[in-house]
């Protein structure tokens, strides 16, 4: 159980395109997911929390115009890069967190974006 | 005071061996502990967590050390094996979001 799925898992874009990556908890319900940034052989960084049906709170630094990020449903958040340059080239990674307000975060696989 | 940190940066153990990294917070608000398994390209997978009031979680060969008072925990990988070759970090959890430490990469010698 307790499994998130991310689409794609590796995606390349031209510079000045949007990328929208999709975010799923495919066997429970998520009221609060989150999306994470990491570079090479770095930590994860918060990138901002998005909550079912509410506008998402970014993290500092964070362009919020830039990352748009919609949690439509209970199962369903996405993250899209608008305008991408190549320094938006990076792992993203969400997470979700189970409605039963356990304590625990479970993460997806990852995507790998490199903007050309 | 959100910062939680990881040490040693790089950890080269032989086979058999033990591995220990070992975490460090401020915040005494902190209150759920994991810590996570990272291989290459792959998101974090959740290897073992503690809550503040348990000194010590084993499961398998993945033990925490929680010491509250010195505000620091740890993870040992006894009898470690080649696959346990990954990048390991610990986090802390403030409200409701985690403050991940700046990761560990562990080598294991065949």
């Amino acid at each position: 159980g307790a499994v998130v799925s991310q689409h794609p898992s590796w995606v390349i874009c031209k510079s000045g395109t949007s990328v929208k990556i999709e975010c799923r908890s495919l066997d429970f319900q998520a009221t609060t997911m989150f999306w994470y940034r990491q570079f090479p052989k770095q930590s994860l960084m918060l990138m901002a929390t998005s909550n079912e049906g509410s506008k998402a709170t970014y993290e500092q630094g964070v362009e919020k115009d830039k990352f748009l990020i919609n949690h439509a449903s209970l199962t369903l958040s996405t993250l899209t890069v608008t305008s991408a340059h190549p320094e938006d080239s990076s792992f993203y990674i969400c997470s979700a967190r189970d409605q039963q307000g356990s304590y625990e975060q479970y993460f997806g696989p990852g995507t790998r974006l490199t903007v050309t | 005071q959100q910062q939680v940190k990881q040490s040693p940066q790089s950890l080269i153990v032989q086979k058999g061996g033990i591995s220990i990294i070992n975490c460090a917070y401020e915040n005494t608000a902190f209150d759920y502990f994991p810590w996570y398994q990272q291989f290459p390209g792959k998101g974090p997978a959740l290897l073992i967590a503690i809550r503040p009031d348990v000194s010590e979680k084993k499961e398998g060969r993945f033990t925490i050390s929680f010491n509250k008072s010195a505000k620091q925990f740890s993870l040992h990988i006894m009898d470690s094996q080649p696959g346990d070759s990954a990048t390991y970090f610990c986090a802390a959890r403030g409200t409701y979001k985690y403050i991940f430490g700046t990761g560990t990469r562990l080598k294991v010698l065949a």
